[in-house]
């Protein structure tokens, strides 16, 4: 079993949908968790930065973290064409700075106009 | 501001060659990290450094591989005989503390 698993997809959506991307992971040691979104042949962009459990909101993401369950998730509200990319899940359990990464394989997500 | 730089973009090598790929990080970032990403995967941990010296280096494949920080802010990642299997994108990021780390574009190995 690997220590972060993804669903790789592809999610395929009408434009203005709300999208759902989620992790489970099966290391307890992880407290920093992270979602990044990579377009073809670009390196991965930083979209969401979290630690320990709860939601996090910043514009139309919202990262949700369980620790209880190693689920993670990233919603997207209102999705829009450009925000097709593949999307990764990344944690860590890093003491206090962001320390040896462990990703999923990557969601890849079409938003069709 | 500027983010992290990696060159060249492109490396296409012959089997058996050396080849150096070098990371620019953002100004003031302490960490630095290498990652490598094969097609449909996720990247992979090869090394960090917490200033000049490598704090895990646990990822490396083998001792085919080595990173250098001489300084604490750019860093070359260095190959040695390479193999058809290195052929990958390689990634640097850098951070600091309290915050996510930044990835650069990549180098895109190909080792023919």
């Amino acid at each position: 079993q690997k220590e972060v698993e993804q669903d790789p997809g592809p999610l395929s959506v009408p434009e203005g949908a709300i999208v759902s991307l989620n992790c489970t992971y099966s290391n307890s040691a992880f407290q920093y968790f992270m979602w990044y979104r990579q377009y073809s042949r670009k390196g991965p962009e930083l979209l969401m930065y979290t630690y320990s459990s709860g939601n996090k909101e910043d514009g139309r993401f919202t990262a949700q973290v369980d620790k209880s369950s190693k689920y993670i998730s990233l919603f997207i509200r209102d999705s829009q064409p450009s925000d097709s990319a593949t999307y990764l899940c990344a944690m860590s359990a890093g003491g206090g700075s962001n320390y040896k990464l462990t990703f999923g394989k990557g969601t890849l997500l079409t938003v069709n106009p | 501001g500027a983010g992290v730089s990696q060159t060249p973009s492109n490396k296409v090598t012959e089997k058996g060659k050396y080849v150096e790929l070098r990371c620019d990080p953002i100004s003031g970032h302490t960490a630095l990290y290498w990652y490598r990403q094969s097609l449909g995967q996720g990247p992979e941990f090869l090394i960090y450094f917490q200033g000049t010296g490598a704090a895990d280096d646990s990822g490396l494949p083998n001792d085919r591989f080595f990173a250098v920080r001489p300084e604490g802010s750019v860093s070359t990642l260095k190959i040695q005989r390479t193999e058809r299997g290195d052929s990958a994108v390689y990634l640097c990021a850098s951070s600091r503390v309290g915050t996510g780390a930044y990835f650069g574009p990549g180098t895109r190995l190909t080792v023919t």
